[in-house]
């Protein structure tokens, strides 16, 4: 049973290009987290989806970010115009239910995103 | 508002020393309180959860505390290796999603 699958694991962009980051969950499981950690910061919360659904986006950005988890393939967070502040390396999650049932929750490798 | 904080940055220990690592939290009560490691360039691993009804919960050499009076949560490492060395986060329930503490460099010296 492979892990969570993430890709790529490093990204380089240009200030104005689009990033797209890829998360393969867990065989099963239909819960997905996606968090950001800057150098020398925590983990932080971004977006919580299930399939198809986004269930929790308090930790996104407003503008410039945008998640979906489809029906069939990955979860993919976008990340439009980047800037320099992007960098940083986002992890993706994946659960076989709820967080607040204790659920544990397995991580990907990361992806490092690099905003030249 | 509701914090969660590792006190210490940076924890050097002995090997064969007892490592002891703190979480402590804020204006809350927590279901579960969740300790992970992280190697540098990898995603958090999953170590020990505890819930608030449980004083201790141990795994091998991990042994985890939860004093819902102190509002504290301590992760003790017995015995430890150089091989232990991460960094290690704590985590509590934030509804559907997970509250990470910015976390704590252990590193073991031979």
């Amino acid at each position: 049973n492979a892990g969570v699958m993430q890709n790529p694991r490093h990204l380089v962009r240009r200030r104005g290009q689009e990033a797209r980051l890829r998360c393969s969950p867990m065989k099963g499981h239909s819960h997905v987290y996606w968090y950001r950690q800057l150098p020398e910061e925590g983990l932080k919360f971004m977006v919580y989806l299930q399939k198809e659904n986004i269930i929790d986006e308090s930790g996104m950005p407003k503008e410039r970010f945008s998640a979906e988890f489809p029906k069939e393939g990955p979860s993919i967070l976008r990340i439009q115009q980047v800037v320099r502040g992007d960098s940083a390396a986002y992890f993706c999650a994946s659960s076989s239910g709820t967080l607040a049932v204790d659920n544990e929750q397995f991580f990907g490798p990361g992806t490092r995103l690099t905003v030249l | 508002s509701q914090k969660i904080e590792q006190n210490s940055e940076a924890l050097n220990i002995q090997e064969g020393k007892t490592a002891t690592l703190t979480c402590n939290y804020t204006n809350y009560s927590p279901a579960y309180l969740q300790w992970y490691r992280q190697d540098p360039g990898r995603g958090p691993v999953f170590l020990l959860l505890i819930r608030e009804n449980e004083k201790e919960k141990r795994k091998e050499r991990l042994k985890v505390t939860f004093d819902t009076t102190l509002k504290q949560s301590l992760f003790h490492i017995t015995a430890s290796q150089p091989a232990d060395s991460a960094t290690y986060l704590c985590a509590r329930t934030g509804g559907d999603k997970i509250i990470f503490g910015k976390g704590t460099r252990l590193h073991i010296l031979p």
